[in-house]
């Protein structure tokens, strides 16, 4: 079945800290893949997408994923955080075969200055 | 209306009352999903819809139902509340296929609370 891993569940860092969020899934196809945030209180908000192309996708506020095929991994970079990124991120896949978005369990980030 | 809507924004309910909670789109898309947010669990899908008239139930679907009576609307129904369904709900909509496939919009979620 397919699944999505976030090895990090609560990380930690000072503003300006350089920040990778890891994200590995199982399923061996064509796959899309997302990293979307949940500021406090807030909905999720898609942050970034990887559909095709260029394995380096560069999203909002600074943030960037890297696709490795190879590897099943799209991790998510920032090189300095700033304290308004504490917020929850989530990776998630989908397979171009099937209709089901599948989120891993989420990175808890708390940013303080 | 721009989006997703869902109503109510919170609720307090006692156990073994029926409760919907209502959720509407406006971006015109096939797909709607419920969700619950679960603290250390993520978000869990608990019933889906590709299209109007057809629905299917995801990783969480006892003890709720949805009903899809037009592409726009995805109510979710607990029919007897009990205290393990307190959680935040999430309703959520996409395309179906193409280039954006997966791409999800959420509302700004329910918190229920079930005593």
């Amino acid at each position: 079945a397919q699944s999505v891993s976030q090895h990090n569940h609560h990380v930690i860092l000072s503003e300006a800290a350089s920040l990778e969020l890891g994200c590995n899934y199982s399923y061996g196809g064509t796959v899309n893949l997302f990293w979307y945030v949940q500021y406090p209180g807030q909905h999720l908000q898609l942050l970034l997408k990887y559909f095709s192309g260029d394995p380096l996708v560069k999203g909002i506020k600074g943030f960037e994923a890297e696709f490795i095929k190879s590897k099943f991994s799209f991790n998510l970079r920032k090189p300095s955080v700033q304290w308004s990124d504490t917020a929850e991120y989530f990776c998630a896949v989908i397979s171009r075969f099937t209709d089901k978005l599948i989120f891993g369990t989420g990175t808890r980030l708390q940013v303080f200055p | 209306i721009a989006g997703i809507t869902q109503a109510p924004t919170s609720q307090i309910l006692a156990a073994g009352r029926r409760m919907t909670l209502r959720c509407t789109q406006d971006m015109r898309h096939n797909a709607m999903y419920w969700y619950r947010q679960d603290l250390g669990l993520g978000l869990r899908l608990i019933h889906y819809s590709n299209t109007a008239g057809t629905t299917g139930k995801g990783e969480v679907p006892d003890g709720y139902s949805v009903s899809r009576a037009n592409t726009d609307d995805f109510p979710l129904t607990l029919a007897s509340a009990v205290p393990s369904q307190t959680s935040v709900y999430f309703c959520a909509s996409s395309v179906t296929s193409g280039r954006a496939l997966g791409e999800q919009f959420f509302g700004p979620g329910t918190r229920l609370t079930v005593l």
